[in-house]
């Protein structure tokens, strides 16, 4: 299985900060990443899908970039409706797999 | 839009089989898609379970695949999810989802039904 490792594991920031979370993949996926947004008691929103594409609705101030082994999600001014729990996921090769989960805390 | 909603029993015994559907709203199944399902124990990650193909093609992850079967019945517009010889670390909010990928790759998730917790308990 492709393991993919979130850093950090939890962030701490202020409304209007710029956030950057990593996500590696342990082999080559080429751009096959996604990043979801869960709130507490939610279930997960798709943010961005092959690496970049920001799904509809979702808001210009989210971003992705990457490919290979390393992707950034980035948040370029937090609003107080982004504190919450992000996950990527691969979709290179089933098993698809996610990475542990970034916690973005004010 | 397409909506998703899980149901079946929060509560199984240990060693019993957890049976769960999805029912999908204001979308033909049998219009393509695969449609998976993805679990999440409580505080912890996600983890992808299997998507399964209008036609019956599933594509399951192997840590679970000796105890799962997905199905589907277009007639009701629904999938379903088996996992037999449950236990307690099988207790999770299960989700199920629109699996936006090809079967073997490229999939993500979108949309997500509310989920429902399933605890495995005596």
């Amino acid at each position: 299985d492709i393991q993919m490792a979130q850093s950090p594991s939890s962030l701490s920031a202020s409304v209007g900060d710029r956030v950057t979370i990593t996500c590696r993949a342990s082999q080559s996926i080429s751009t096959f990443l996604n990043w979801y947004q869960q709130k507490p008691g939610k279930a997960p929103k798709l943010l961005i899908y092959a690496e970049s594409t920001l799904q509809s609705g979702v808001p210009s101030r989210f971003s992705g970039s990457g490919s290979g082994t390393e992707f950034t999600l980035t948040i370029s001014s937090l609003q107080p409706e982004d504190f919450a729990t992000y996950y990527c996921q691969q979709s290179y090769t089933t098993p698809y797999t996610f990475g542990q989960g970034t916690k973005l805390e004010i | 839009q397409v909506q998703l909603q899980e149901s079946g029993p929060g509560l199984v015994k240990p060693s019993e089989t957890l049976s769960l559907t999805c029912t999908v709203s204001d979308y033909s199944i049998d219009r393509g898609y695969y449609w998976g399902w993805i679990r999440q124990p409580p505080g912890k990650g996600l983890e992808w379970i299997g998507s399964i193909y209008y036609s019956g093609s599933t594509y399951y992850n192997p840590s679970l695949s000796s105890r799962i079967t997905i199905s589907v019945d277009t007639s009701k517009n629904h999938f379903s999810l088996k996992l037999n010889s449950v236990t307690a670390a099988d207790t999770a909010v299960y989700y199920c989802a629109r699996d936006n990928g090809s079967g073997s790759y490229g999939g993500w998730f979108d949309p997500w039904g509310h989920g429902t917790l399933v605890t495995v308990s005596s």
